[in-house]
């Protein structure tokens, strides 16, 4: 089973601190995702990354930025934590494009849900 | 573009009910794929199926099932005969082959409730 791991489920920070997100897949996945849930809202892409060092932005990266070094591995940063980026994040990886023409799913980690006070 | 609608916020049945959960989407691309994920209380999505735009066979998985119809761009998914356990947020997305390569439009969601 594909596993992804987020480091934290709950985190609490102040606004203005840099704020790390960590993600982590053991599948050998080339894409990785990171979204944003708020109630409804639903899923926003806020950056995908298709191989180590590669990004791109998605729906919502105002704020936010991203470092891939590992293909294991993908940080969602905060540079400067405002309180309108309270919320739960979604880390997700998937292989890439199709395998027997059929589009590849992503897979989920638990989220992290961050409050910025 | 591409968009996906669950037009039901949130619903709530009673145990033992069958409950079916809509999903309707947009888009000009003849190869797409549609996904439906499961999002417990604990938080995570969990993948339930995919269907690409090319195979209109319903599916079906012990008490799921899914029903795609492309004459009105719908992909809904039934519960028979639901269970506590299916209490959760169902996700409808969908990929299609325009546009990014990577991106998928998901759906605001549905609640759904299953009362004991």
């Amino acid at each position: 089973d594909v596993k992804v791991t987020q480091s934290s489920r709950y985190l609490v920070k102040r606004t203005g601190e840099k704020v790390f997100l960590e993600c982590v897949q053991d599948m050998d996945h080339e894409n990785m995702f990171w979204y944003r849930q708020d109630p409804g809202l639903g899923l926003r892409l806020i950056y995908f990354s298709y191989d180590v060092k590669m990004k791109e932005k998605g729906d919502i990266p105002e704020g936010y930025s991203v470092s891939r070094e590992k293909k294991e591995r993908f940080s969602l940063i905060l540079e400067s934590a405002s309180t309108n980026q309270t919320s739960m994040y979604l880390c997700a990886s998937s292989l890439i494009g199709t395998t027997g023409g059929v589009w590849q799913p992503q897979h989920f980690g638990d989220g992290t849900r961050l409050s910025i006070l | 573009a591409q968009k996906v609608t669950q037009a039901q916020t949130e619903i709530s049945v009673v145990e033992k009910e069958d409950v079916t959960l809509d999903c309707v989407y947009e888009t000009r691309d003849t190869t797409y794929y549609l996904f439906w994920y499961k999002q417990p209380p604990s938080g995570e999505l969990v993948f339930l199926i995919r269907r690409n735009s090319f195979d209109e066979q319903n599916e079906i998985s012990g008490r799921y099932s899914w029903n795609f119809q492309k004459s009105t761009s719908s992909f809904n998914f039934t519960i028979t005969a639901s269970q506590v356990v299916d209490s959760a947020v169902y996700f409808c997305a969908l990929k299609a082959s325009g546009g990014s390569n990577y991106k998928l439009t998901f759906g605001k969601g549905t609640l759904l409730t299953v009362n004991p």
